[in-house]
């Protein structure tokens, strides 16, 4: 069983609506949670970053949140624009300098 | 400013054959990791090295990768006998380098190798 599992898989929604896709791991001791988007054919860019005594960051209209107790996470995007359609990915970091335990990610599709 | 590069952006081989990858880093990071994406299928961790620490090499999927990085800066990934199954994107990321889970670790990502086994 993956360390991080990701949902829904895939997402269809029409451009200006909300979502929000979901990440929940078993990853422990935890350090850190990241949210990456991954633009076909381009490498991923990090759109957020959380310790765990983080519950909630923003970056424009990304907002992620951070439950360390029930150890799940959710990345909303607001007013969702065609250009937010791309591969969500959620990657824990499970101890101080170790390697990246990464999600499958969330295909996420903007239509007009 | 320079961000990570990765050459060569496109490789086609023939199976049996040895290729190398190469990845440079952003200036100044210490820390540097290797990636790979099967078509359709999540990242997979391969290789992390830390500044002058013996690197993790906990990814690698069998004795035919191999990766090094000199001087700190440049690193090469090497596939040696490659097979059909070895064909993906394959990712290098660099950061600052671990600081407590700050921003210091974001990893910035280089536009990938896409290799092509036939």
């Amino acid at each position: 069983k993956n360390q991080v599992e990701q949902s829904p898989q895939s997402l269809i929604i029409l451009e200006g609506k909300n979502c929000t896709l979901q990440c929940n791991y078993t990853v422990s001791p935890f350090s850190n949670l990241r949210w990456y988007k991954q633009d076909t054919g381009r490498g991923p860019v990090s759109l957020t970053i959380m310790t765990f005594s983080e519950n909630t960051k923003s970056n424009g209209r990304y907002t992620a949140t951070l439950d360390a107790d029930t150890k799940q996470s959710s990345l909303h995007i607001t007013a969702s624009q065609l250009s937010d359609s791309a591969s969500y990915i959620c990657v824990v970091r499970g101890n101080q300098g170790g390697k990246l335990i990464f999600g499958q990610g969330t295909e996420l599709s903007v239509k007009p | 400013g320079a961000g990570v590069s990765q050459s060569p952006s496109n490789k086609v081989t023939e199976k049996g054959k040895d290729v190398e990858l190469r990845c440079d880093p952003i200036s100044g990071h210490t820390a540097l990791y290797w990636y790979r994406q099967s078509l359709g299928q999540g990242l997979e961790f391969l290789i992390y090295f830390q500044g002058n620490s013996a690197p993790d090499k906990s990814g690698l999927p069998s004795d035919r990768f191999s990766a090094e990085r000199t001087g700190g800066s440049v690193s090469t990934l090497t596939i040696q006998r490659t097979q059909q199954e070895d064909s993906a994107v394959y990712l290098c990321a660099s950061s600052l380098g671990p600081s407590g889970g700050g921003y210091q670790e974001t990893q910035y990502f280089g536009p990938g190798t896409r290799l092509l086994v036939l």
